[in-house]
């Protein structure tokens, strides 16, 4: 069974560029989450979509968006960059929001200069 | 403030038990979850426990939870070199509309001596 894949694994970007990361989940699961990870805030929710509908939002600004495709797959979108947006954006899927199968992929490692 | 606060470093030797706590905020959480992340790598289920157990072993890891204290610790024993890594916790508030969503502490690094 494949695990949730994360495309691509290291992007290096410029100030104001835009940026879109993609998330397959496992096969099944429904739900899809994005966090970020910083040495300096740890990992913070940015949003979780539910059958192509985003149920919740983490405090991130409104650069910050994502959608769900009917497939599952799901996409997240940072506009005009900055450098502090650099980071590991981990998504992770489950079949339903609140299920205990939360499994993460390996990241999205985002440098911006 | 922290919502999940966990101990940012732990040394152990190989072959002895390690204890790293959490506590956490959130009582109405069904389910509380240990993560390990190695140099480089995304985030790996270790374990979780549903919130009306006191306990939960599994092989080498053993999961205490302490509801009272909102308090959870995770045991492992017969510590390994291979262990050595950044373990988090974390716990899943209800967020609304059916949604929930995994709260994490800063997590601790687990430093294995051999």
């Amino acid at each position: 069974k494949a695990g949730v894949t994360q495309t691509p694994r290291y992007l290096i970007k410029t100030r104001g560029q835009q940026v879109t990361l993609s998330c397959s989940p496992i096969s099944g699961h429904r739900s899809v989450s994005w966090y970020q990870q910083t040495p300096g805030q740890g990992l913070q929710f940015l949003f979780e979509y539910f059958s192509e509908t985003q149920r919740n939002k983490g405090n991130f600004p409104g650069r910050f968006s994502g959608r769900q495709f009917s497939n599952s797959r799901s996409e997240m979108n940072v506009s005009t960059l900055e450098l502090g947006d650099s980071a590991l954006y981990l998504c992770a899927s489950s079949q339903a929001a609140g299920d205990y199968g939360y499994t993460f992929g390996s990241g999205t490692r985002l440098t911006v200069v | 403030g922290e919502d999940v606060e966990q101990s940012l470093f732990l040394s152990v030797r190989e072959g002895d038990s390690s204890v790293i706590n959490c506590t956490y905020t959130d009582s109405s959480s069904t389910y509380l979850y240990w993560y390990k992340q190695e140099p480089g790598a995304g985030l790996q289920l270790l374990t979780y426990i549903f919130s009306n157990m006191d306990m939960k072993q599994d092989q080498r890891l053993t999961v205490l939870l302490n509801k009272k204290d909102k308090h959870l610790s995770l045991r492992i024993a017969d510590t390994q070199t291979g262990d050595s890594a950044i373990y988090f916790c974390a716990e899943t508030p209800y967020s609304g509309a059916g949604s929930y969503q995994l709260t994490f502490g800063k997590g601790t690094k687990l430093s294995v001596i051999p």
